[in-house]
């Protein structure tokens, strides 16, 4: 069974720049998870996504970052513009419904200068 | 509050030890779940172990498992036999009730020598 999958793994941008991750989870899971995780610390939910609609979004920075996932599938995270404090590494999870074991992608490290 | 600590930034163990990662959480919901994740310098989070607040044995899997202590609110991990593979962070985690929202610790650097 292919795990959840994440691209680009890294990306270097300059702030005020736009930048976007993908993510495609596990096959047959509805239920798919955007992590923030800033150097020494835990991941901290964005947005959770339940098929194609949105669960979860209360920790989502709305005026600069936002998020879709069409289809029930893939999904993007998208920052315009990124600030300096945006560097972090984005983890996008899947789990079969909402409730179960997430599993998790390898992550993209973003830097922002 | 915080509603999961993890008191020890970085620990150090030996080969083939035993070494116990310490976790608390901060919870008035009766139905929670409790999580422990791997994070190697990969980058990826592999789950190890889960106990849900109503189990009523400590969970285990393999090398690892849960020191639960409901009164106390803690839910510390156990490796034993460490393996210089086991070298990475560790992060706690928590799930309240019906929510699936993940609440993670600041997590510890596990460090294994030969």
């Amino acid at each position: 069974e292919a795990g959840v999958a994440q691209s680009p793994r890294y990306k270097i941008i300059e702030k005020r720049q736009s930048v976007a991750f993908w993510c495609n989870p596990i096959s047959g899971h509805a239920t798919l998870y955007w992590y923030q995780q800033i150097l020494g610390q835990g991941p901290k939910l964005l947005i959770q996504f339940q098929n194609n609609g949105v669960v979860d979004d209360s920790q989502l920075p709305k005026d600069r970052f936002s998020a879709e996932r069409l289809k029930g599938v893939d999904s993007t995270l998208k920052i315009q513009p990124a600030k300096l404090e945006d560097s972090a590494v984005y983890l996008c999870a899947s789990s079969l419904f909402s409730g179960n074991e997430q599993f998790f992608g390898p992550g993209t490290r973003l830097t922002v200068l | 509050a915080q509603k999961i600590t993890q008191t020890q930034p970085g620990m150090f163990v030996q080969e083939k030890e035993a070494v116990t990662l310490d976790c608390t959480y901060d919870t008035s919901d009766p139905s929670y779940g409790l999580f422990w994740y791997k994070q190697p310098s990969s980058g990826e989070m592999i789950f190890l172990i889960y106990q849900g607040s109503y189990d009523q044995q400590n969970a285990t899997e393999g090398r690892y498992s849960l020191n639960f202590q409901k009164a106390r609110k803690s839910a510390n991990l156990v490796i034993s036999a460490s393996q210089l593979g086991d070298s990475a962070m560790y992060f706690c985690a928590m799930r309240e009730g019906g929510y699936s929202t993940l609440t993670f610790g600041k997590g510890t650097m596990l460090l294994v020598s030969p």
